[in-house]
């Protein structure tokens, strides 16, 4: 699995949009990018995952540059509630999901 | 919404008892996980499941963990003797993978374990 690297923090101010990156310079062709995020004391929650190609969700957008070296997580309009540590995971299908040690995201109003 | 459904949600137990965590993965899921938390490690993978064989348990330590799929319905996480450096919260997650596309996984609300 290729490794990545998230800051280990980050602030973001209420209805803002909120930009998570993420780096993987490391990654092969076949390996999907993921996003989880864990909310205080509750299970990990998945957001949004791509090969090649942008996308988009209901919960989030995740941008991948065009040589796959990097990914940007974005929620548009970040509410309290966002507040949470998110897991930049890359991983080829059907392999095991490990988790690092994430961005602390914090809303503030 | 479909869910993972992990019991017991809390447990406290004295050191030296078994302590057996279940779980119910989301109906036609075919992987399963199971996760150990704690302030220290961060989020550890204990061992996964695939069409209820177990793929990697490397994660647990074999002397007094145990990790089951009775059947597609329930996986189950045995500690045996269990320790107070087990104290944790264990995850249960599940997914389909379909060996041609992404495995999204779907994780249950946690066990959480004090050994005293």
């Amino acid at each position: 699995d290729a490794k990545t690297t998230q800051p280990t923090s980050m602030d973001c101010a209420e209805g803002r949009a909120a930009n998570l990156p993420c780096n993987h310079s490391t990654i092969s062709g076949n390996e999907y990018v993921y996003w989880y995020r864990q909310i205080h004391s509750q299970g990990p929650q998945y957001i949004i995952h791509g090969l090649k190609n942008n996308e988009t969700n209901e919960m989030a957008s995740l941008i991948i540059t065009e040589d796959r070296k990097s990914s940007t997580l974005i929620l548009p309009h970040a509410t309290l509630r966002d507040t949470a540590v998110y897991y930049c995971i890359v991983i080829i299908s059907g392999s095991r999901l490990t988790f690092g040690e994430g961005t602390q995201l914090t809303v503030n109003p | 919404d479909a869910r993972v459904t992990q019991t017991p949600r809390h447990k406290v137990t004295e050191m030296g008892q078994e302590v057996t965590m279940r779980c119910q993965p989301i109906l036609g899921h075919n992987t399963v996980f199971w996760y150990r938390q704690t302030m220290m490690q961060g989020l550890e993978l204990l061992a996964y499941f695939r069409n209820r064989a177990p793929l990697d348990d490397s994660g647990m330590p074999k002397d007094r963990f145990s990790a089951e799929m009775p059947d597609a319905t329930l996986a189950t996480l045995k500690i045996q003797p269990s320790e107070p450096r087990d104290s944790a919260v264990y995850f249960c997650a599940s997914g389909f993978d379909s060996n041609s596309g992404a495995n999204v996984l779907t994780f249950g609300a946690g066990s959480r374990l004090t050994v005293l």
